[in-house]
């Protein structure tokens, strides 16, 4: 079975301070993991993938086998950052597909 | 394009009574999904579909039904509404139910249940 924990339900963090999303998963596989972002009032969008490598608004994650983590990081917060954070991981169903199962959640609060 | 559309956005039902919540997507995806948000639980798969007429159970399917006749639309139906079932429906999207796919996620419908 696939697992997703996010140990924090609430993070606050001061304006300009460095931001720590932590995501543990458990998978016998090799998964695809995601952070989706839903900000006040917008639908749930993808914010990054590991796969892709990328950096977008500022936010980067690293798939850490080892660790079985895939923390989301960012050097300075900004006030436009506060949501609500879920990581995400794609593995096979054992159904012939591949179910996204999603953490609880992680609420950033970044205090002006 | 719309993207993906859900319909109603608020309803209250009374307990044991049945209702369909309408999703649907114009961006030709082949994996639609439906997911509940409850408080401090994220969001849980209930059912997903991998093309039109296949569908299969998520984690919490139990008094839920879905059907996927076309492409385009995956409604979900509760077939005799509980109170447990108070929560925020998501429908979602993907081009294909291959792991790496981004899914994109209807504005969610927000249901009650007296």
């Amino acid at each position: 079975a696939q697992r997703v924990t996010q140990p924090e339900k609430l993070l606050s963090v001061f304006k300009g301070a460095p931001v720590e999303l932590k995501c543990n998963y458990s998978y016998s596989g090799s998964p695809e993991l995601f952070w989706y972002v839903q900000y006040s009032r917008q639908r749930l969008q993808l914010l990054l993938r590991h796969i892709s490598r990328e950096s977008i608004k500022g936010f980067t994650a690293d798939l850490n086998k080892g660790e079985t983590s895939f923390h989301l990081k960012k050097p300075f917060a900004q006030e436009e950052d506060s949501a609500m954070y879920y990581c995400a991981l794609s593995g096979h169903s054992g159904a012939g597909s591949y179910q996204l199962t999603f953490g609880k959640g992680t609420k950033l609060s970044v205090i002006p | 394009n719309a993207g993906v559309t859900q319909t109603p956005k608020f309803q209250v039902l009374k307990t044991g009574q049945s209702m369909t919540l309408q999703c649907a997507q114009d961006m030709n995806h082949e994996y639609m999904s439906w997911y509940r948000q409850d408080p401090g639980m994220g969001l849980r798969l209930i059912h997903y579909s991998v093309g039109a007429g296949i569908t299969d159970q998520g984690e919490v399917p139990n008094g839920y039904n879905v059907s996927r006749s076309t492409t385009e639309d995956f409604p979900l139906r509760l077939l005799s509404a509980a109170p447990s079932q108070t929560s925020v429906y998501f429908c979602a999207s993907s081009q294909s139910g291959a792991l790496s796919y981004e899914q994109y996620f209807g504005p969610g419908t927000r249901l009650t249940v007296t």
